[in-house]
């Protein structure tokens, strides 16, 4: 049973191109949620996708954009990159239904590097 | 709003020694989750351990346990007998219930040592 898979793993940019991150979630989860990680910071919430829709969505700019498709599989686009969104981008994904939280699980990220 | 406090950027600990990780929260949710959640070099969040906020006991999974006090609004990571594999940055993290999203703490970073 695979978990939580990204793409790409490492990745260099320049600043003011366009970058695209993708994300499976564990097999029988309906849910993908973003999380942006600076270098020696926690986890922000980027947003949520269920049902093809953002559900949630925390304190980011319109440049930061997703989908989800209709096999629970999610992209995250950031258009116009600036130097501070060099990051880890960590996908999760969850059932829905999952009141408690505690099956939600975590992709190992993509580093985003913008020079 | 929620928001969570780690206020210790480094620990040490000695192999097979106990060690304790502080978490403190804030949130308006009348139920909600606490997480603590281990991060190795490689990025990947592993889940450790939940305990609810309508738990009456503390959680525990093998050598962790979270020492939850909410009148206090601590929610405290206990490492029993701590292996060098346990060296990482450890998150502390608040959801609400129903689909809400994680709020993670600035993390701390555990260094054991043999």
């Amino acid at each position: 049973d695979a978990g939580v898979t990204q793409s790409p793993t490492h990745l260099i940019k320049t600043r003011g191109q366009q970058v695209t991150l993708r994300c499976s979630p564990k097999s029988g989860h309906d849910t993908v949620s973003w999380y942006q990680q600076a270098l020696g910071q926690g986890p922000q919430f980027i947003f949520q996708y269920y049902e093809e829709e953002e559900r949630q969505r925390g304190n980011f700019p319109d440049r930061f954009s997703g989908h989800q498709f209709p096999n629970y599989s999610s992209e995250l686009n950031v258009n116009a990159l600036l130097l501070g969104d060099s990051a880890l981008y960590l996908c999760a994904s969850s059932l829905y239904r999952d009141r408690e939280g505690n099956t939600i699980y975590f992709g190992e990220g993509s580093w985003l590097t913008v020079v | 709003a929620q928001k969570i406090t780690q206020t210790q950027p480094g620990m040490f600990v000695q192999e097979k020694e106990a060690v304790t990780l502080d978490c403190t929260y804030d949130t308006s949710d009348p139920s909600y989750g606490l997480f603590w959640y281990k991060q190795p070099s490689s990025g990947e969040m592993i889940f450790l351990i939940y305990q609810g906020s309508y738990d009456q006991q503390n959680a525990t999974e093998g050598r962790y346990s979270l020492n939850f006090q909410k009148a206090r609004k601590s929610a405290n990571l206990v490492i029993s007998a701590s292996q060098l594999g346990d060296s990482a940055m450890y998150f502390c993290a608040s959801r609400g219930l129903f689909g809400q999203n994680f709020v993670f703490g600035p993390g701390t970073r555990l260094s054991v040592l043999p």
